[in-house]
């Protein structure tokens, strides 16, 4: 499996924009970058997640170099609710392997008010 | 729909005890997958499961084991349980994909062995 490595933890302000990154260096051509995020005593939750271009949602913002050796999740405005583990997953299709979806350690990430 | 469910949310085991952990699913996701997660770490992937009746070992199997009888459910089952299983255990699904699809995840389950 690719691996990511992410930094482990970042701090922010609320109401501030948050540049959570991501290395990949050794992605492969058709994997995707998923981005998830884990609250307090809960399971993970998916955020957002793109191939080659920019994406948007709701939620946040993916930036992904050109080479697609590195990403940044963007959150636009973080909230106390924001305060969570980040994790960034290339997901790996193969075809013996099937879809495996493997964690890294993540990012946490504390919002201050 | 309920997503993904976890039965059951809490459990003390002792020492050699063996236990199943549920995991049940109504989306009709193609994919399961179990992991655990232990204090302050990241998730660790034990099994997963591509559809019924096909299972493979993730990134540590040892000390568990799983099957696929059935779309919805992808039970774990603990044999011979150890303090080192004390952790807090994750089911997830997706839908079949090439990568491009979303996981869903359970609540968890705190196991404890004594």
């Amino acid at each position: 499996d690719a691996k990511t490595t992410q930094p482990n933890s970042m701090e922010s302000n609320e109401e501030e924009p948050v540049h959570l990154p991501c290395n990949h260096s050794t992605i492969s051509g058709t994997d995707y970058i998923h981005w998830y995020r884990q609250l307090p005593s809960q399971g993970p939750e998916y955020v957002i997640h793109g191939l080659t271009s920019n994406v948007n949602n709701r939620m946040a913002s993916l930036a992904i170099a050109e080479d697609r050796k590195s990403s940044t999740l963007i959150l636009h405005r973080a909230t106390l609710r924001d305060a969570a583990v980040y994790y960034c997953i290339l997901r790996d299709w193969g075809e013996t392997s099937g879809s495996r979806l493997t964690f890294g350690e993540g990012t946490q990430l504390t919002v201050n008010p | 729909n309920a997503g993904v469910t976890q039965t059951p949310k809490f459990r003390i085991l002792k020492i050699g005890q063996s236990m199943t952990l549920q995991c049940a699913q109504d989306m009709n996701h193609n994919y399961m997958y179990w992991y655990r997660q232990d204090p302050g770490m990241g998730l660790k992937l034990i099994y997963y499961s591509v559809g019924a009746g096909i299972t493979d070992k993730g990134e540590v199997p040892n000390g568990y084991n799983v099957s696929r009888s059935t779309t919805e459910d992808f039970p774990l089952r603990l044999e011979l349980a150890a303090p080192s299983q004390t952790s807090v255990y994750f089911c997830a699904s997706s839908l079949l994909g090439r990568g491009n699809t979303e996981a869903f995840f359970g609540q968890g389950t705190r196991l404890t062995v004594v």
